[in-house]
Order: structure tokens, then C-alpha cells, then sequence
């Protein structure tokens, strides 16, 4: 059963913190991707990573970082976290080649205060 | 404007009814999904569409790729289905959504 997992449901934290989220896939997928989903907004992509330590801008990468050091895991770092990066977080990944179903994660609703 | 241009925003049906969610995009693509997004966030891949038409259970998709639509189709509408649903192409490596339709099926 394929899956892509993300360390925590929910989250809250304050301004200026330092935020991790995790995402993990076991399915040795190439393509890694961070989305974040807003109301009236749909999903739009922060960062992408095709391969370990590679990593691509998406839309929307102001005030965030991303770390790919092993293929199966794939870090959202929020380096000062602040209140209008409240929102839903959700992680993906697909095979590298081909028309291939994008698989996502449960989700991590953060809250920052 | 956006490349993916899902209708309506929001649909309100009663059970059983049959329901269709419309999806229009504006570039060449090698892929669309139709995903479905229950209450809580989870997101989960309904089908993946090249041409012509996908079934599964009640579920329909049928895509006109000279057009750039799709559709999805719920037949015979349950209160379990109540949901967003979420149009996506993928564009080689990269994927673009639509904002999402809510549907809420009434018993």
C-alpha cells in the first residue's frame, strides 16, 4: 500500500519560530513536492525536488526552504514563521517519468499566531 | 487567469441525484487528475485521464483533450460523497490545480 506520510496533523507556533515539516514517501519516488492550500486559492506549489539535494522554485517559495538529503524524505522549513503562513500543507510525489499518479500526504493544518 | 478553471464553485445536490463537475484548462498537458479532498484534508487520486473515459463504481471522467475539458460525473449521489474535488493537469514535471468544487450531497 503506497503512502506519503507527514510528521504532524496539526501545528501551532508562533511568530518567528523556526518551523519543520516532514514528509515521507515510501515508494522511491523521484518527485517530491510541498503545496500549500488556501480557501478560494486551491493547492499552489512551494518548492519541488526531482532528485536528492535538487530542488525547484514552485509559485509561491517567499519565506520558505526545503531540504532533500535522503530520496524517501523531503523537509519544509519555514525559516521565521509568520501569521499569513497560516494554511494547510500538503506534501506529494509522483515517478519521475510518464504519466504517473501524484500521491499526496494527510496534510498539516499550521497555525501561527 | 488561471490555467485550470473548475465549475461550479460549489454544488448542492440530494441523494441520488446525478451530479456533474466541469473542468476546463488552457494549456497542453500530459495528464489530468481528479482528485477528492474529504473533510480534514486528505487528498486522494480518483482517477488520471489521457483521453476518453475512465469508470469506477459511480464515478465517470471523461476528458475532450481539442476542447482542454474534462468532467466528472457522481451518478446515483450519496451523502458520502460530499467532498471537494479537485481538477489537476500536469504539465511535464509540474502539476497545476483548479480551486476545487464543494459538493455536499443532502440525504
Amino acid at each position: 500500500d503506497v503512502k506519503v506520510t507527514q510528521s504532524s496533523r496539526y501545528l501551532v507556533k508562533r511568530t518567528g519560530e523556526k518551523v519543520f515539516l516532514e514528509c515521507v514517501q515510501d515508494m522511491d519516488h523521484e518527485n517530491m513536492f510541498w503545496y500549500r492550500q488556501d480557501p478560494g486559492l486551491g493547492l499552489r506549489l512551494i518548492y519541488f525536488s526531482y532528485d536528492v539535494k535538487m530542488k525547484e522554485k514552485g509559485d509561491i517559495p517567499e519565506g520558505y526552504s526545503v531540504s532533500r538529503e535522503k530520496k524517501e524524505r523531503f523537509s519544509l522549513i519555514l525559516e521565521s514563521a509568520s501569521t499569513n503562513q497560516t494554511s494547510m500543507y500538503l506534501c506529494a510525489s509522483h515517478r519521475l517519468a510518464g504519466r504517473n499518479e501524484q500521491f499526496f500526504g494527510p496534510g498539516t493544518r499550521l497555525t501561527v499566531l | 487567469k488561471n490555467e485550470v478553471e473548475q465549475s461550479p464553485q460549489n454544488l448542492t445536490a440530494q441523494e441520488g441525484e446525478f451530479i456533474t463537475i466541469n473542468c476546463s484548462y488552457s494549456v497542453g498537458i500530459s495528464a489530468l487528475h481528479w482528485l477528492q479532498q474529504h473533510p480534514g484534508g486528505g487528498i486522494v487520486s480518483l482517477f488520471m485521464l489521457s483521453s476518453g473515459k475512465k469508470k469506477h463504481g459511480r464515478l465517470i471522467a471523461t476528458i475532450n483533450i481539442q476542447e482542454k475539458h474534462s468532467s466528472l460525473h457522481i451518478t446515483a449521489s450519496h451523502p458520502r460523497d460530499s467532498a471537494v474535488y479537485i481538477c489537476a493537469v500536469r504539465i511535464n514535471n509540474d502539476m497545476r490545480f483548479g480551486a476545487g468544487t464543494r459538493l455536499t450531497v443532502k440525504p
